[in-house]
């Protein structure tokens, strides 16, 4: 079976320090990877999506960079984080084939101050 | 205009309640369709997946309206478990899925 990991569960961090978010797969290869973000009592905001290896799709013109070095390795970084970088990061993972669901991490809750 | 909008709620209900909630897509284009549960502070979860024919799933019901562009759920005697937030989740192709910013729903015993 599938499982999608996400690293770290919390993290608090201050204005203008970096950020590296760390979501891998196992039990499926070659999926589309997805980053999320959820500000409180809003909705799901698409960040970034991947289909393959280095390919990586921005949705929203932002301070947060992704990367995907490896098939089932999706990151999430930033050099210098803001106050509005403040919120509930999902990564998920799709089969390419499309017509199918997306199954999400448990998320990192990031609280920028 | 979003791509897919839903009623915020919340949606208060007690015990045994029959509830509905509603959503809208703007492209008709769009492929696939779905319906996530979100508990507080928790990932989202697949419930069910919305086909054209309506499909159903223990107190659970899902409809589509492609002409109408709207999608539904129906939970039959609701359970204290149901609270939560539920997401309409629409599919445009493969790589891209657009997400309602969630109904909540609240049993009351």
């Amino acid at each position: 079976s599938q499982t999608i990991h996400q690293w770290p569960a919390t993290l608090v961090q201050p204005v203008g320090s970096p950020l590296s978010l760390e979501c891998t797969v196992e039990g499926t290869s070659n999926p589309n990877l997805y980053w999320y973000r959820q500000a409180a009592g809003r909705g799901l905001q698409l960040l970034f999506y991947s289909v393959g290896i280095g390919q990586i799709s921005s949705e929203v013109p932002q301070n947060l960079s992704a990367s995907r070095p490896q098939d089932r390795q999706f990151i999430l970084s930033s050099k210098k984080l803001l106050l509005s970088d403040s919120g509930f990061y999902l990564c998920a993972w799709s089969r390419q084939s499309g017509g199918g669901t997306q199954y999400f991490g448990p998320g990192t809750r990031l609280l920028v101050l | 205009r979003k791509e897919v909008e839903q009623d915020p709620g919340p949606f208060n209900v007690p015990e045994g309640a029959t509830v509905a909630f509603n959503c809208t897509y703007s492209n008709s284009a769009s492929q696939s369709f779905f319906w996530y549960r979100q508990d507080c502070r928790k990932e989202p979860k697949l419930l069910m997946s919305v086909y054209s024919s309506g499909n159903e799933d223990g107190r659970f019901t899902a409809q589509l309206n492609r002409a109408s562009q709207y999608i539904s759920l129906l939970i039959r005697d609701s359970k204290l478990s149901d609270s939560a937030t539920y997401l309409c989740v629409v599919e445009l192709t493969g790589n891209q899925f657009y997400f309602g910013t969630g109904t909540s729903l609240t049993v009351i015993p």
